[in-house]
C-alpha cells in the first residue's frame, strides 16, 4: 500500500524553526517528485513546495521562499521541510503529497496524501 | 497567476440527488492540468479527477468531470452518504505550480 506519514509538526514561536519529515513507502519514492501542501484552520489548500524525483530542482511558493527548504533522501525515502523565521500565518496542517506521474520534474497532479502534520506559530 | 474560483460555495442536497460543481480559471487551462479533489473534515485531500476527467484509482463512476478552457465541471451523478465533503479543484500551471480553489462544500440537506 502506498504511504506518506508526516512528522514534526509542534507548536513554535514566531521567528522559530522547525523541520518537517515525511516517510514513504510502497512505491518507488526515488522515481516521484513530492510535494507539501498547507491547511490554515478552516481555510482552503496552499501549495507550499515541490521537488523532483531526482532532487535537483525545486520550487517554493512565493509566501515562503527563502524561509523554507525542501530536501529528499531517496536512499531512505524520506521527504523534508525546514520551516525557518517562521510567522502566525504559517500556522497550519502540512501534508505531503506524491505525484502522479514518474519521472516528471513536477507532476501535474497529486494521487497520495499523508494524513498531515500540525503547525503551530504562537508565543 | 491563473485563480481558480468554484461554484457554488456550499451545496445543499439529499442522498440520491446530482451534484453539480464548477470550476472557472481566469485564463484558459490545458485540461491536462486540471485536478479535483475531495475532503472530508479531519481528513487528507484525496485525488478524485486528473486530466479533467479522468478518474483516480478506486473512484466510482458516480463521479464525472468534464470542461475546457476556463469552465470545467465535477458530477457527481447519485449522491452517496460519504459524498458529503468538500471539492477542491487544482491547476498546474507557472509560479506558483499549483494553485486550488477555494473549494465547495457539499453538505446534506
Amino acid at each position: 500500500e502506498v504511504q506518506l506519514l508526516e512528522s514534526g509538526g509542534d507548536l513554535v514561536q514566531p521567528g522559530g524553526s522547525l523541520r518537517l519529515s515525511c516517510a514513504a513507502s510502497g512505491f518507488t519514492f526515488s522515481s516521484f517528485a513530492i510535494n507539501w501542501v498547507r491547511q490554515a484552520p478552516g481555510k482552503g489548500l496552499e501549495w507550499v513546495s515541490s521537488i523532483s524525483y531526482s532532487g535537483g530542482s525545486t520550487d517554493y511558493a512565493d509566501s515562503v521562499k527563502g524561509r523554507f527548504t525542501i530536501s529528499r533522501d531517496n536512499s531512505k525515502n524520506t521527504l523534508s521541510l525546514q520551516l525557518n523565521s517562521l510567522r502566525a500565518e504559517d500556522t497550519a496542517v502540512y501534508y505531503c503529497a506524491k505525484g502522479g506521474e514518474e519521472y516528471q520534474l513536477v507532476s501535474l497532479y497529486m494521487d497520495v496524501w499523508g494524513k498531515g502534520t500540525a503547525v503551530t506559530v504562537s508565543s | 497567476e491563473i485563480v481558480l474560483t468554484q461554484s457554488p460555495g456550499t451545496l445543499s442536497l439529499s442522498p440520491g440527488e446530482r451534484a453539480t460543481l464548477s470550476c472557472r480559471a481566469s485564463q484558459s487551462v490545458s485540461s491536462r492540468y486540471l485536478a479535483w479533489y475531495q475532503q472530508k473534515p479531519g481528513q487528507a485531500p484525496r485525488l478524485l479527477m486528473y486530466a479533467a476527467s479522468n478518474r483516480a484509482t478506486g473512484i466510482p463512476d458516480r463521479f464525472s468531470g468534464s470542461g475546457s478552457g476556463t469552465d470545467f465541471t465535477l458530477t457527481i451523478s447519485r449522491l452517496e452518504p460519504e459524498d458529503f465533503a468538500v471539492y477542491y479543484c487544482q491547476q498546474y500551471g507557472s509560479s506558483p505550480i499549483y494553485t486550488f480553489g477555494p473549494g465547495t462544500k457539499v453538505d446534506i440537506k
